[in-house]
Formats: structure tokens, sequence, C-alpha cells
């Protein structure tokens, strides 16, 4: 257990479908961060949040929306996703969005789009 | 552009042996430099990071990394290997801001 737990582990869903991607920490971490890995590619920055508030937006597709209600939550909402769009999806944490300081990391969420 | 490249895809070590992980970075600045490894099915745990000083960095088991300036390489090594070591490992750089970049990251497989 790494201190950022996500929650489902294993999420398969159909293009019209909507879901939600959960990820909690409990570290006093105040910048949170979505990741997309994809097979032999470099980690793709989704989002940051640091204190609550979306920080960047990484050109991402409005299919993928995220949430942030409090410094130890953080939502990632899916809708009409592509098949290409399956992935693991990481959330992690940080003290705050500088720098200097390295990320916690959750077990992530095997997401499959069929 | 910022880049973080990992020359090896893929590394085979025998149980024992010595282990080097090539990165290097692309940045005019020094960066803040990370190691991080992930098992399968899991996230990524951080293995060591350089700021500042002595450029080489001692890390969680076992683990250092070197930083050399002059070839803008952040190198992870360990003397001898444990089957348990492995892994994927990726090396990030973090130049200015809050931005990570991170490597496409290096396969190791360990043999008895």
């Amino acid at each position: 257990e790494t201190g950022v737990t996500q929650t489902p582990r294993h999420l398969v869903m159909g293009m019209t479908n909507k879901k939600s991607l959960k990820c909690e920490q409990h570290l006093g971490h105040n910048a949170m961060y979505w990741y997309k890995q994809s097979a032999k590619k470099p980690l793709e920055l989704m989002f940051v949040y640091n204190f609550k508030e979306q920080t960047e937006n990484n050109s991402v597709p409005s299919r993928f929306s995220p949430e942030c209600p409090n410094s130890s939550h953080l939502f990632l909402h899916l809708h009409t996703l592509q098949p290409e769009d399956s992935a693991l999806y990481l959330c992690a944490s940080s003290q705050d969005a500088t720098r200097g300081y390295g990320y916690t990391f959750g077990s992530g969420t095997r997401l499959t789009v069929v | 552009a910022q880049s973080v490249t990992q020359p090896d895809i893929h590394i085979t070590v025998s149980e024992g042996a010595s282990l080097e992980l090539r990165c290097n970075y692309s940045y005019g600045a020094t960066p803040y430099l990370f190691w991080y490894v992930q098992s399968p099915g899991q996230g990524l745990q951080l293995l060591l990071k350089y700021f500042s000083g002595d450029t080489l960095v001692q890390g969680i088991k076992g683990f250092e990394a070197e930083f050399k300036r002059s070839q803008s390489s952040f190198n992870l090594r360990k003397p001898s290997v444990h089957w348990s070591d492995a892994a994927e490992y990726f090396c990030a750089v973090a130049p200015e801001g809050n931005q990570f970049y991170f490597g496409t990251g290096t396969s190791l497989t360990v043999i008895p």
C-alpha cells in the first residue's frame, strides 16, 4: 500500500458508457495528478490539481473530465471513450505542485474500452 | 523541447551481477532528476532523486545513481541484482514548474 488508493483496479467499458475512476490519498498532500500509461510510450500527464485548483490540462480530450472535491480525492469521469483510450491510468500525489517533490503513485486502473 | 531518453528497452542480467540503466535528458539547465520502479500491476515507486550537491545519490533497495552534467546523464546502478529487482524502471526529469517528463522505461529481467 503506497498511501494512494485507486479504484477500481480494472474496468471494461463500452464506448457509450459513462464511468468514473477514483483516487484517494491520506498523506496530507496538496497536489494530485492523473497520468495515462500506454505500452511503449512515456507517461502522459493529463491533469494537475494543486490545492484543489486545476493548474494543468495537457490538451486532454473533453471525454475525460477531472474532478477534485478536496485535497484528498480526485476523480476522472469518462464518457464516450474510444478504443485507443485503453491504458493504465495512474493517480499520483505530492506535497504540492512544485518540482522539488517526488510523486507517490497509486497502483492504477487498467481501463479497456470495447 | 525537453526530453528523456532511456536507450535500453529491455535488459537481462544474472542474479548477483551488477546493473546499470542509462538515462539521458535534454535540457539547458540542470533539472531535478528521479528514478522510479514499477512492478507488474503496480504504480511507480520512487527509488531516488537528485536536486543538487553530491552527484552520487543513494536510494532505496541498494540502488544508486550518478549525475554527470557533461553527459546530461543520470544512470542508475546496483552492485548486485536480486531476483526481486525484476521490474520496469523509469527515469524522470523536472526542468521547472510542476511538469515531470518520463522516459519510456527499461524492462529488467533477472535470470537465476
